[in-house]
């Protein structure tokens, strides 16, 4: 695709519910990246795929979240339990090659969730 | 870990005056500093980035500046236009893939 596609672009949910982000990166990139940016704040690093293993979680805030590119392509982040607190907008982006080569990193529109 | 710290946290310019904006990082061992133009309901652009063997990058109107002694960087927007206004983000890192952002700059260029 011509950019990195998010989907839904906004989910409301209920406490305790269970959520999935779907996130389609540019076509022919191999590492993608989720990260998390609340109100009035800068997005903050989430996961780093390199093709379908996940090379950093470090950003991942507890064992409620996880995320998965079982082809190398497509991304979904998981939220269980979810809480107030979770509410934010979830960042998806993408780059040509592995992120130590310095290519640029895309991101999409990003997915608003909203936890009620 | 890193820590980026960006400042002012709003800017108010008239058309056509000049803009900077001001990031200081903790983290000696970064070597890579993006900046980002986010618009309203939009993912963060990249505009423009710098390395660490580099200390200035120019690009039109957009410049940053990298000063590694003191660890600070610096993004200059000249003959700024109403279509800049937007919140712009500084980022450090030293790995490429774990970007660390500052805490955005809200930009309003009047007419």
């Amino acid at each position: 695709g011509a950019g990195v596609s998010q989907t839904p672009s906004n989910k409301v949910t209920e406490k305790g519910k269970y959520v999935e982000l779907r996130c389609d990166p540019i076509s022919g990139h191999t590492a993608l990246y989720w990260y998390r940016q609340s109100l009035g704040q800068g997005p903050e690093f989430l996961i780093y795929f390199q093709g379908t293993g996940a090379a950093d979680d470090s950003g991942l805030p507890n064992d409620r979240f996880f995320a998965v590119r079982p082809e190398g392509s497509v991304s979904t982040l998981k939220i269980q339990r979810t809480e107030r607190g979770d509410s934010a907008v979830y960042l998806c982006a993408s780059s040509l090659g592995g992120a130590t080569s310095g290519n640029t990193i895309y991101f999409g529109e990003g997915s608003w969730l909203t936890v009620v | 870990g890193e820590n980026v710290e960006q400042h002012p946290s709003t800017l108010s310019v008239q058309e056509g005056d000049s803009a900077v904006i001001k990031c200081t990082y903790s983290d000696s061992a970064s070597n890579y500093f993006p900046w980002y133009k986010q618009e309203l309901g939009k993912g963060p652009q990249l505009i423009i980035d710098i390395r660490s063997n580099v200390g200035e990058k120019k690009d039109q109107r957009i410049a940053v500046t990298l000063n590694k002694t003191a660890k600070h960087f610096s993004l200059h927007i000249t003959e700024t236009q109403p279509e800049d206004s937007a919140v712009y983000f500084c980022a450090a890192s030293k790995s490429f893939q774990k970007l660390v952002f500052g805490t955005g700059t809200r930009l309003l260029v009047s007419p």
